[in-house]
């Protein structure tokens, strides 16, 4: 079965840097696209940014454009977040999630449990 | 940018009730429209695409209806496994977003 499994996340002090990684399994990892979702603590659900199955297209949400890339290797089954100039409002749960189809966008079938970031000094 | 409203926030029900959400989008999304069920400290679960498609494995109890700006979300008849936050998300653009969750209580 699908299997989403981040990892990465910690404690980063404001303008710091951390990389999340989300290691899958249990389907063909490189015929799907793959999306970061966040969720504040207490909040609701932010989507953060989207990568086409091999990579040729990426898309962001606006409060992390800049900041955030997204990426993946294909050759090792991983989806990856850098995130740079972290700011206290990325605190949150970081999901990674697996698209419904090959060639959709936007339904988002299959999630990991989740990793925290936390930004503070 | 789309904005995703849904009503009410808070929802308080008993078991075998039926209960309905609603998801306003800003603008049209057409049919681009899902839904996804979280309970505490859990990742979402889809329940509903393409605003009235079933997701596998999930109970007919739960329908979606809808198109353009307005969307429901029903639970024919309330069970105990249902108490959860749901949200609606737009995809009918590539800056997908969803809306604030209607968390659903123990009447």
């Amino acid at each position: 079965q699908v299997q989403l499994v981040e990892s990465g996340g910690g404690v980063v002090q404001p303008g710091g840097s951390l990389r999340l990684s989300c290691a899958a399994s249990g389907f063909t990892f490189s015929s799907y696209g793959m999306h970061w979702v966040r969720q504040a603590p207490g909040k609701g659900l932010e989507w953060v940014a989207f990568i086409r199955y091999d990579g040729s297209n990426k898309y962001y949400a606006d409060s992390v454009k800049g900041r955030f890339t997204i990426s993946r290797d294909n050759s090792k089954n991983t989806l990856y977040l850098q995130m740079n100039s972290l700011r206290a409002e990325d605190t949150a749960v970081y999901y990674c999630a697996k698209e419904v189809g090959s060639t959709s966008f936007g339904t988002l079938k299959s999630w990991g449990q989740g990793t925290l970031v936390t930004v503070s000094s | 940018d789309i904005q995703m409203t849904q009503s009410p926030s808070t929802l308080s029900a008993s078991v075998g009730d039926r209960v309905t959400i609603t998801c306003r989008a800003s603008q049209s999304i057409s049919s681009w429209l899902a839904w996804y069920q979280q309970k505490p400290g859990k990742a979402p679960k889809l329940l509903i695409y393409k605003a009235s498609s079933l997701e596998s494995g999930v109970p007919s109890r739960f329908s979606g209806s809808g198109s353009g700006t307005e969307f429901t979300l029903t639970i024919s008849s309330l069970q105990p496994d249902d108490f959860a936050t749901y949200y609606c998300q737009q995809y009918n653009s590539y800056s997908p977003n969803f809306g604030g969750g209607t968390k659903v209580e123990i009447k």
